[in-house]
């Protein structure tokens, strides 16, 4: 069973749109992160949280916000969609503090027309 | 800046060769080093994670070298197969507070029969 879920695999979103990707991990790591991969830049890091606190924010743009209800959650939120957010979001975890690599889901395949 | 190079961008061998993929960094301030690899269409799979003391690690067919003088790490596959056509990913880890990896551009393997 995958122990980091992402929701939904694939979506789709007109121009202008909000969407919210979703991420539970049950690995029980106290840091989280969101990832974009994409053909331009192919493996950029977003965000990290820590027991839900942000940690680091690599996004510019403030239409990209995280949000952790639980400290096993970590959503992202996209704001006024653009056809350059089109791109697979990564949601990966780890145990912050012991030099342990993050896992990774399988990833949002994002398509913004 | 964090920056890491990964040569090459493609890489073709025949069954039962080694492959060996190299990334170099820029800043010496580093952690930990992963690879990652990525089949068609999945998630990023760790495939082992090295300290930054540490020279040389074998695991299950996979070699990695650091060589913090010259700031390179390889991956070396042994008798690769098939199963073993992914893109390949180095990442370096210079803030463990924040769990921020930084990738390479990955490297398209191939392994022909």
């Amino acid at each position: 069973d995958p122990k980091i879920i992402q929701k939904p695999k694939y979506l789709v979103a007109v121009t202008g749109s909000e969407k919210i990707l979703i991420c539970e991990q049950y690995l029980g790591h106290n840091a989280m992160y969101w990832y974009r991969q994409s053909a331009k830049k192919p493996l950029e890091f977003m965000f990290s949280y820590s027991y839900q606190k942000l940690m680091d924010n690599q996004t510019a743009s403030s239409r990209f916000q995280p949000q952790s209800s639980k400290k096993n959650h970590l959503d992202l939120q996209i704001t006024a969609l653009k056809p350059d957010d089109s791109a697979t979001y990564f949601c990966a975890s780890s145990q912050r503090g012991n030099n342990q690599a993050p896992l990774f889901g399988e990833g949002t395949r994002l398509s913004v027309l | 800046g964090e920056q890491v190079e990964q040569r090459p961008p493609h890489l073709s061998v025949r069954e039962g060769d080694s492959a060996i993929i190299i990334c170099t960094y820029t800043d010496s301030a580093t952690a930990y080093f992963s690879w990652y690899k990525q089949e068609a269409g999945a998630g990023l799979q760790l495939l082992m994670s090295v300290l930054s003391n540490v020279d040389r690690k074998e695991e299950q067919g996979l070699t990695v070298l650091l060589n913090k003088k010259d700031k390179r790490l390889s991956l070396n596959l042994t008798a690769a197969h098939p199963g073993d056509s992914a893109v390949y990913f180095c990442a370096v880890a210079y803030n463990t507070n924040t769990g921020k990896l930084t990738f390479g551009d990955g490297t398209v393997l191939t392994v022909k029969p």
